[in-house]
């Protein structure tokens, strides 16, 4: 398997414009998970889905963030209008659910987000 | 609430020292527990994990952790440390009554000295 599948792996765009991240889970998982990483704030989950249903976005920031999961094998994250302050690294991360509750969190390489 | 606590915010280190990173929940109940490592401008990767049975697990590159569910902990151990080791180590928890939201810790940023 390839892994978890995110693009673009970097993004550098204006204060204002529309930024859209992409993911791909591992096949066969039924959770994803949207994180964002910064020196200042640490990691942080910013919503999570199970079988394409949104859990818990509780972690999503305001409402310029935005999340789906049309089907199992794809998810976005939009933010609009994006912000200096939105810049970090956002990660998605799959996983499965079996007998024992769920099993590790397998990361994707990262989209870093530079918001100018 | 549920949390992890990881109090070593940094740890510096010599090459062939001993290691072991601290880590404490708060969850009276069943949980599965993790390490995670994060080389350098990478991504997070896993480490070792413990669901159930002996509660010393080993994981890769030589890493070790022991669970000990009347501390809430399950500290992370490496018997002698390499440049390579250079990271930061994120520990991480699944209780089981929490849908599988995965809660970490703060992260230990581990520097090693050659």
């Amino acid at each position: 398997d390839a892994g978890v599948i995110q693009s673009p792996r970097h993004e550098v765009t204006e204060m204002g414009q529309e930024v859209t991240l992409r993911c791909k889970p591992i096949s066969g998982h039924d959770y994803l998970f949207w994180y964002r990483q910064t020196m200042m704030r640490g990691l942080e989950l910013l919503i999570y889905f199970n079988n394409n249903v949104p859990i818990d976005d509780s972690g999503m920031p305001e409402d310029r963030f935005s999340a789906k999961m049309p089907n199992a094998s794809f998810s976005t994250l939009k933010i609009q209008p994006s912000e200096p302050r939105d810049s970090a690294v956002y990660f998605c991360a799959s996983s499965l659910i079996g007998p024992q509750g769920s099993y590790e969190q397998y990361f994707g390489p990262g989209t870093r987000l530079t918001v100018t | 609430a549920q949390s992890v606590s990881q109090h070593n915010h940094h740890v510096i280190l010599s090459e062939a020292a001993s290691l072991e990173l601290g880590c404490n929940y708060s969850y009276g109940g069943t949980v599965n527990l993790f390490w995670y490592v994060q080389y350098p401008g990478q991504h997070l990767q896993l480490l070792l994990k413990y669901f159930s049975g002996d509660p010393l697990v080993k994981g890769i590159k030589g890493f070790e952790a022991e669970f000990i569910k009347s501390k809430f902990s399950f500290n992370l151990r490496k018997p002698s440390v390499q440049w390579s080791d250079t990271a930061e180590y994120f520990c991480a928890v699944i209780p089981y009554s929490s849908a599988s939201k995965i809660i970490f810790g703060s992260g230990t940023r581990l520097s090693i000295r050659p």
